[in-house]
């Protein structure tokens, strides 16, 4: 149990383009999701927080115009990464907890390639 | 602050040796839950065992166990018996607060363990 997808797992767009990343949770409801930004050999960065039906929480620094989110269902969360820049190259992770639990369950990943 | 400390950037242990990985943190919460995260070449990040501040028992998950140094502040993870699929990142994390709803988590730099044949 307590599994959590993300499509697609890399994707290599031209700058100035959009770029939609999808964050589901298949066998629980995911109250809260997290969007996380890892670059190589370093930790991750929490970028916001999401819960159903409200508007997401962006970290200090994050540009919330920049990294769109959508939490509108129990179930789905997207990422999409506006007027893309090579810069905004990295592997961006999603999590998800559900309201009964402190764990968070993380997908396995997008490679974002900006060119 | 709320800080998580990985003091060991790099570890390294030979295959069925035991190696102990270091964390500390700093909360003001009296109550909060502290994770172990293994994060593989694939870079899938799996969960490899949680501790609830209140409780005094160290946890345990097979060949992970950890040494919870509450007053300390002091988290390390043990493996005994490594395999060669333990090579991987190791993250340190914490959500501070009480019963919480899927709150933040707080990670550390990470230490990246390899075990060598």
């Amino acid at each position: 149990g307590a599994v959590v997808s993300q499509h697609p797992s890399w994707v290599i767009c031209k700058s100035g383009t959009s770029v939609k990343i999808e964050c589901r949770s298949l066998d629980f409801q995911a109250t809260t999701m997290f969007w996380y930004r890892q670059f190589p050999k370093q930790s991750l960065m929490l970028m916001a927080t999401s819960n159903e039906g409200s508007k997401a929480t962006y970290e200090q620094g994050v540009e919330k115009d920049k990294f769109l989110i959508n939490h509108a269902s129990l179930t789905l969360s997207t990422l999409t990464v506006t007027s893309a820049h090579p810069e905004d190259s990295s592997f961006y992770i999603c999590s998800a907890g559900s309201g009964n639990t402190d764990t968070q369950y993380f997908g396995p990943g997008t490679r974002l390639t900006v060119l | 602050a709320q800080t998580v400390t990985q003091s060991q950037p790099e570890m390294s242990v030979q295959e069925a040796e035991t190696v102990t990985l270091s964390c500390t943190y700093d909360t003001s919460e009296s109550n909060y839950y502290l994770f172990w995260y293994k994060q593989p070449p694939s870079r899938q990040m799996i969960l490899v065992i949680r501790q609830e501040a209140y409780k005094q028992q160290n946890a345990t998950e097979n060949r992970f166990s950890v040494n919870f140094q509450k007053a300390a502040k002091s988290f390390s993870l043990k493996i005994s018996d490594s395999q060669l699929g333990d090579t991987a990142m190791y993250f340190c994390a914490f959500i501070p607060g009480a019963y919480n709803q899927g709150g933040k988590l707080i990670f550390g730099q990470g230490t990246e363990l390899s075990v060598k044949p």
